[in-house]
């Protein structure tokens, strides 16, 4: 069985602290995803990673860096914590390249900015 | 640009059928998804389309029309464990990978 892991279920922050969010998969998959989740808003996608030290911009990347120096982890960190980004965040990964490859999903970190 | 559209929310007995639908506009189209989300849960792989038709699987059923960039999610003989939210996401290819665009999602409800 794939299995991504997020280093918190639950994560309190203040407003200007810097946060990292840990994901790991222990597949060997080439793609993770860092994705938010809001409610009427839907999945969306902050940065993804397609190769060790490779990064790239999803839709919504302002506030947000990555991180990936090996292969099964990659973090998403906020530089300086704002209230607007209390959110669910969900890391995904993806092996192959082929296109039905689906992605599997950690189980999330609920962050609050306070 | 990407657009993916679905009923906010549905309910339906125990033992119906329902059909959940999703309606997409994307700049390039390599296949579409559906997930299931339970409360507080990590979404879960249900079904992938990139050709027209019907794809089956057990009490779930895909539908595809590229033409009309259509696709519904059929959800037979419902029991109480399948009210959860269900992902539409359609994949475009982008540079050296490719992204999902994920709907706002459906909630549905089963009742008794």
């Amino acid at each position: 069985d794939v299995k991504v892991t997020q280093s918190s279920r639950y994560l309190v922050k203040r407003t200007g602290e810097k946060v990292f969010l840990e994901c790991v998969q222990d597949m060997d998959h080439e793609n993770m995803f860092w994705y938010r989740q809001d409610p009427g808003l839907g999945l969306r996608l902050i940065y993804f990673s397609y190769d060790v030290k490779m990064k790239e911009k999803g839709d919504i990347p302002e506030g947000y860096s990555v991180s990936r120096e090996k292969k099964e982890r990659f973090s998403l960190i906020l530089e300086s914590a704002s209230t607007n980004q209390t959110s669910m965040y969900l890391c995904a990964s993806r092996g192959g390249h082929r296109a039905s490859d689906t992605q599997y999903f950690g189980p999330g970190t609920r962050l609050t900015v306070l | 640009g990407q657009n993916i559209d679905q009923p906010t929310e549905m309910t339906a007995t125990e033992g119906a059928i329902v059909q959940i639908n999703c309606t997409y506009q994307t700049s390039g189209f390599n296949g579409l998804f559906w997930y299931q989300q339970h409360a507080g849960e990590a979404p879960t792989f249900l079904s992938y389309n990139v050709l027209d038709g019907l794809e089956e699987k057990g009490r779930f059923s895909s539908f595809l029309s590229r033409s009309k960039g259509y696709s519904y999610l059929l959800l037979k003989e419902l029991q109480m464990k399948d009210s959860a939210s269900y992902l539409c996401a359609v994949r475009s290819p982008t540079g050296t990978a490719s992204k999902l665009t994920f709907g706002t999602g459906t909630r549905l409800q089963v009742t008794l």
